[in-house]
């Protein structure tokens, strides 16, 4: 069964801690993606990747980098994590090209006090 | 600029009842568009796509979903509800560029009421 991993169902951070978010998948995918999901907001687009070494910003980078050292893992990382960052992380992949949906991890909910 | 639409935050319908959850977009050339749910604290699972062919589009759970061109609209559809399909439930768009990103919808949350 393909699947996408996140290393953590439920995360409590203090403000200003450094947080890492993993995220591996095991379909040989090109394509991986982090969300955040807030009330009322729906899904917002933090970064995305298409390929290896490659990261592009997405509609809400701000307070957040990642990484993708290896095609199968893509990290988000919170430099200085703030309350306003409490929320759920979905990370996804897809194959490149069109025609494929996403495929979801279960998602990580990070609250930070 | 693309968007999906979603109009309606929360649909009530009663167990063995029909049930539709409505979704309109607007993108330039021909989308490919997708339905998937949430279940409480999961991420999201795929049910449907419409790609090309057949307007009407079969998927996971007895859902079905209706591609309308002339309106623009991708709504979601079940014959006779079942308590256990409570849950979110989003409409998303792909726009045929390089840029392989999804938009979704803000999401419809469907309560089944027994």
């Amino acid at each position: 069964d393909v699947k996408v991993t996140q290393s953590s169902r439920y995360l409590v951070k203090r403000t200003g801690e450094k947080v890492f978010l993993e995220c591996v998948q095991d379909m040989d995918h090109e394509n991986m993606f982090w969300y955040r999901q807030d009330p009322g907001l729906g899904l917002r687009l933090i970064y995305f990747s298409y390929d290896v070494k490659m990261k592009e910003k997405g509609d809400i980078p701000e307070g957040y980098s990642v990484s993708r050292e290896k095609k199968e893992r893509f990290s988000l990382i919170l430099e200085s994590a703030s309350t306003n960052q409490t929320s759920m992380y979905l990370c996804a992949s897809s194959m490149y090209g069109t025609g494929y949906g996403y495929t979801f991890g279960s998602g990580t909910r990070l609250t930070v006090v | 600029a693309q968007s999906v639409a979603q109009p309606e935050d929360q649909v009530n319908v009663a167990e063995g009842n029909p049930l539709t959850v409505k979704c309109t977009y607007s993108v330039s050339g021909n989308p490919y568009l997708f339905w998937y749910v949430q279940y409480p604290n999961r991420g999201l699972q795929f049910l449907l796509k419409y790609i090309t062919g057949d307007n009407l589009v079969k998927g996971s759970y007895g859902f079905e979903a209706e591609f309308n061109k002339s309106q623009t609209s991708f709504h979601l559809k079940k014959p006779s509800a079942l308590v256990s399909d409570s849950a979110l439930y989003f409409c998303a768009v792909r726009v045929r560029n390089r840029d392989d990103k999804i938009i979704f919808g803000k999401g419809t949350r469907l309560h089944i009421l027994p």
